[in-house]
């Protein structure tokens, strides 16, 4: 059981550039999520989605677009990057919405943006 | 609003010493409380969670946590620390009825355990 799986693990862009951070969980979870870590700051929600086909934003959306037409999959895309999004991004899934299920998370992708 | 705060951006312990990890909440209503682990180039790892019922709690790895209303506390603890121990941890909240009962994390508390 693969659980939550993230690509690339490893990143670099420069300013201007776009792209798509891909996540894929195979535990049939509804609710899927973005966050990226940034020092100090702990975990930030940047997108997240309650099923497929609805997607809604978090705490910090600006730059960044999302789309869910499957269960499986939930990528996360850079429109424009920005020096400002260098960061570590995690994805990560949980059963429904309910309050006393647990998130599982990929192994994160550490963007640089130059 | 809610919030989660973890005073110490790093804790040291001997080994097999006990060990605390620190978070204070800030709820309305009742809490839903988790931690979770992050070794180094790894993703969060889930340890253990508070929904209701007694305030400790087991989890994973020998650790357990100790839910204190009165105090708005729920702080990590173990009572021999290994070297493998060392990491980054994550006290966190549910977030209820906002944005999908999304995660609010503390800012992390490394943790050095050394032999």
């Amino acid at each position: 059981n693969a659980g939550v799986t993230q690509t690339p693990k490893f990143q670099v862009l420069k300013t201007g550039q776009s792209m798509t951070l891909q996540c894929a969980q195979d535990m049939n979870h509804e609710y899927m999520s973005w966050y990226r870590q940034d020092p100090g700051m702990g975990l930030r929600l940047i997108h997240y989605s309650v099923g497929a086909g609805i997607t809604d934003q978090g705490e910090v959306p600006n730059g960044y677009n999302v789309s869910r037409s499957t269960t499986e999959d939930f990528p996360l895309r850079l429109l424009s990057a920005a020096p400002s999004q260098t960061s570590v991004y995690f994805c990560a899934s949980k059963r429904g919405q309910g309050s006393n299920t647990e998130a599982f998370f990929g192994q994160g992708t550490r963007l640089t943006v130059v | 609003a809610q919030s989660v705060a973890q005073p110490e951006d790093q804790v040291n312990v001997a080994e097999g010493n006990p060990l605390t990890v620190k978070c204070t909440y800030s709820v309305s209503g009742n809490p839903y409380l988790f931690w979770y682990v992050q070794y180094p180039n790894r993703g969060l790892q889930f340890l253990l969670k508070y929904i209701t019922g007694d305030n400790l709690v087991k989890g994973s790895y020998g650790f357990e946590a100790e839910f204190n209303k009165s105090q708005t506390s729920f702080h990590l603890k173990k009572p021999s620390a290994l070297v493998s121990d060392s990491a980054l941890y994550f006290c966190a909240v549910r977030d209820m009825g906002n944005q999908g009962g999304k995660l609010i994390f503390g800012q992390g508390t490394e943790l050095s355990v050394k032999p």
